[in-house]
């Protein structure tokens, strides 16, 4: 069955560092990557999507995601976190154009000052 | 462009009732889809329609229920409410066909079963 993980479920990080997120998943083939942030009580905002091609794909409020086939890894990154960023992280896979998005468990941020 | 409404955004319901929550689609899109979120879980999807027909459903029992339409609006009905179903409801609506597709996100509707 197809799946998705996000390893950390809780991450904390200084205001000014970097930030990786992880994301792995479990599909036959290559699926449609997406990476949403969810604040409290909000819905979820698109950061970024992978379909194909150059697979450093950039995103909104200077994120950026990696697609690495070899290891079925997704991953999500800034260079410099702000305060603003703090939030729940989730990515998503999508098996086919406008099918079921399948979800990660979602990674927590905090940032401290 | 308009986004993607939900309503209420709030909602107490008892044990055993019915509950109709509803979901104006981004203009232009065709294409609704319903997700479950639990408290500290990532959204679980419940179904989806395109030209007012499900076409595809997750892992939820026939008490969960929708419509869509002709507008692209949508609702989601639950009858028989369990605790369990207690939940943020989130209706995300899509274009079919356009390349690059992507979901946009309602709010959500917050629902507690007491």
């Amino acid at each position: 069955a197809q799946s998705v993980t996000q390893p950390d479920i809780h991450i904390t990080v200084s205001e000014g560092a970097s930030l990786e997120l992880r994301c792995n998943y479990s599909y036959g083939a290559t699926p449609y990557l997406f990476w949403y942030v969810q604040s409290p009580g909000q819905g979820l905002q698109l950061l970024l999507k992978y379909f194909s091609g150059d697979t450093l794909v950039q995103g909104i409020k200077g994120f950026e995601a990696e697609f690495k086939r070899s290891q079925s890894s997704f991953n999500l990154r800034k260079p410099s976190v702000h305060w603003s960023d703090a939030a729940e992280y989730f990515c998503a896979v999508g098996l086919n154009q406008g099918g079921k998005l399948i979800f990660g468990q979602g990674t927590e941020l905090s940032v401290k000052p | 462009e308009t986004g993607v409404t939900q309503s209420p955004t709030h909602l107490i319901k008892t044990r055993g009732q019915q509950v109709t929550l509803r979901c104006s689609s981004q203009s232009g899109h065709n294409t609704v889809s319903w997700y479950q979120q639990a408290l500290g879980q990532g959204p679980q999807f419940i179904f989806q329609y395109y030209r007012e027909e499900e076409n595809g459903r997750g892992n939820f029992p026939p008490r969960f229920s929708g419509l869509q339409f002709p507008n692209y609006s949508s609702e989601l009905n639950v009858n028989a409410l369990e605790l369990d179903d207690s939940a943020l409801y989130l209706c995300a609506s899509s274009l079919v066909g356009q390349p690059g597709y992507g979901y946009t996100f309602g709010s959500g509707t917050r629902l507690t079963v007491v």
